[in-house]
């Protein structure tokens, strides 16, 4: 497709289970950042990748949570152990370069029960 | 730690009126963007504001960044029920990541 795609769209998971969420950058899109937005909150900064690499991971909350991004394209959020307040609309974004305008995906809501 | 505080929280008008949303910060952001984010989908960028005093215009949003480039103000002229949603500001510290404010829900009511 033409914008960023995530998947799944809904996850529901319980206390302690590993989770890997899904993001499919626009093609050719060097930057992707993840986001997580809390109800009634405005999202917020976890990992931005330029490339292959984690260009700044100062986001994320504690080592139970980890990104990677091997071939540049795909991204993957894993998360650990999952916690009740872990639960969150997990935002994806991409962008052509540094600094240029990002484009969202539909997110992944994550409950965790 | 950079915070963006969002006023009003939540907004409900009529159609036909005007209405105005403020993003404040006591940092200064290279530029400044506002996003419209609508239930389960992401936040879709409607313009970036980069230099102090800048007044831009989309159709009949207006959006202005401070003098200091620390607040905006985004008006909209005349809401209709289609501008109803989650207006997010967001400043670009200048390392290509993004602080969000909490947004300000709109409901624009027929």
């Amino acid at each position: 497709g033409a914008g960023v795609s995530q998947t799944p769209s809904n996850k529901v998971t319980e206390k302690g289970k590993y989770v890997e969420l899904r993001c499919d950058p626009i093609s050719g899109h060097t930057a992707l950042y993840w986001y997580r937005q809390s109800l009634g909150q405005g999202p917020e900064f976890l990992i931005y990748f330029q490339g292959t690499g984690a260009a700044d991971d100062s986001g994320l909350p504690n080592d139970r949570f980890f990104a990677v991004r091997p071939e540049g394209s795909v991204s993957t959020l894993k998360i650990q152990r999952t916690e009740r307040g872990d639960s969150a609309v997990y935002l994806c974004a991409s962008s052509a370069d540094t600094n240029t305008e990002a484009f969202f995906g539909q997110g992944t809501r994550l409950t965790v029960v | 730690t950079q915070l963006l505080e969002q006023s009003p929280q939540f907004l409900s008008i009529q159609e036909g009126e005007n209405l105005t949303v403020y993003c404040n910060s006591s940092s200064v952001f290279s530029s400044l963007q506002w996003y419209r984010q609508e239930p389960g989908e992401g936040p879709v960028l409607l313009v970036t504001v980069v230099t102090g005093g800048e007044v831009k215009k989309l159709k009949r949003l207006t959006f202005q960044f401070g003098d200091a480039r620390k607040d905006s103000s985004l008006h909209i002229t005349a809401a209709q029920p289609g501008d109803t949603g989650l207006y997010l500001c967001a400043g670009d510290s200048g390392y290509s990541t993004l602080t969000f404010g909490k947004g300000t829900m709109l409901l624009v009511s027929p």
